[in-house]
């Protein structure tokens, strides 16, 4: 059983769409969540982490619900350059307050014009 | 520096050779991580570092795999008797306290 699991897409949308990924962990004692973005060949870069409350950056919102175990990430008004793999990542409660992230194996989206 | 640096970007080696991968992380950043991805796959975790603590080598795939974190900063991930299946972009992260990773752009190494 994966600790995090991520639909592979792809994902392919016009601009101007909105697209929801979802992504869903099996620890409930999960306590941290993030969703990275990486672009071919690139490495993974933090996009922005999530909060109980949800939260927004611009284009951008995450959503945590931890009765069903899942974040989201919505993305409107799409652009060319949203085209990319995006990743969610889960940190588990350990003993130590800087544990290790699960990764999910990421979700392609293509933005066509 | 300002951001986690790994050295090299690429690496072929011959079947059965010795690689060293090297991270600079980030000043100040306690914990440092070491993950490989494969084409087209997730990210693979290896070995985790934790301040002075003893490192979380779960991820090893093989004892052929060992790291080591010099003086709580550079790390150094090597691979004794390389395999054609190691091949793979190893990438190197660090963080601080309630933080996600930094990546550093990754050492890409083809065994042949």
């Amino acid at each position: 059983r994966k600790e995090v699991e991520q639909d592979p897409g792809p994902f392919n949308v016009p601009e101007g769409a909105t697209v929801a990924f979802n992504c869903t962990y099996s620890n409930s004692a999960s306590q941290s969540f993030f969703w990275y973005r990486q672009d071919c060949r690139k490495e993974p870069k933090l996009l922005m982490s999530v909060y109980s409350s949800g939260n927004e950056d611009g284009r951008f919102t995450a959503q945590l619900n931890r009765a069903s175990q899942y974040i989201s990430l919505l993305i409107r008004d799409s652009k060319l350059s949203d085209s990319a793999t995006y990743l969610c990542a889960v940190k588990e409660m350990g003993g130590s307050t800087l544990g290790r992230l699960y990764f999910g194996r990421g979700t392609q989206l293509t933005v066509w014009p | 520096g300002a951001g986690v640096s790994q050295s090299p970007s690429n690496k072929v080696t011959e079947k059965g050779k010795d690689v060293e991968l090297r991270c600079d992380p980030i000043s100040g950043h306690t914990a440092l991580y070491w993950y490989r991805q494969s084409l087209g796959q997730g990210l693979e975790f290896l070995i985790y570092f934790q301040g002075n603590s003893a490192p979380d080598k779960s991820g090893l795939p093989s004892d052929r795999f060992s790291a080591e974190r010099t003086g709580g900063s550079v790390s150094t991930l090597t691979i004794q008797r390389t395999q054609q299946e190691d091949s793979a972009v190893y990438l190197c992260a660090s963080s601080q306290t309630g933080y996600g990773y930094t990546f550093g752009s990754g050492t890409r190494l083809t065994v042949v």
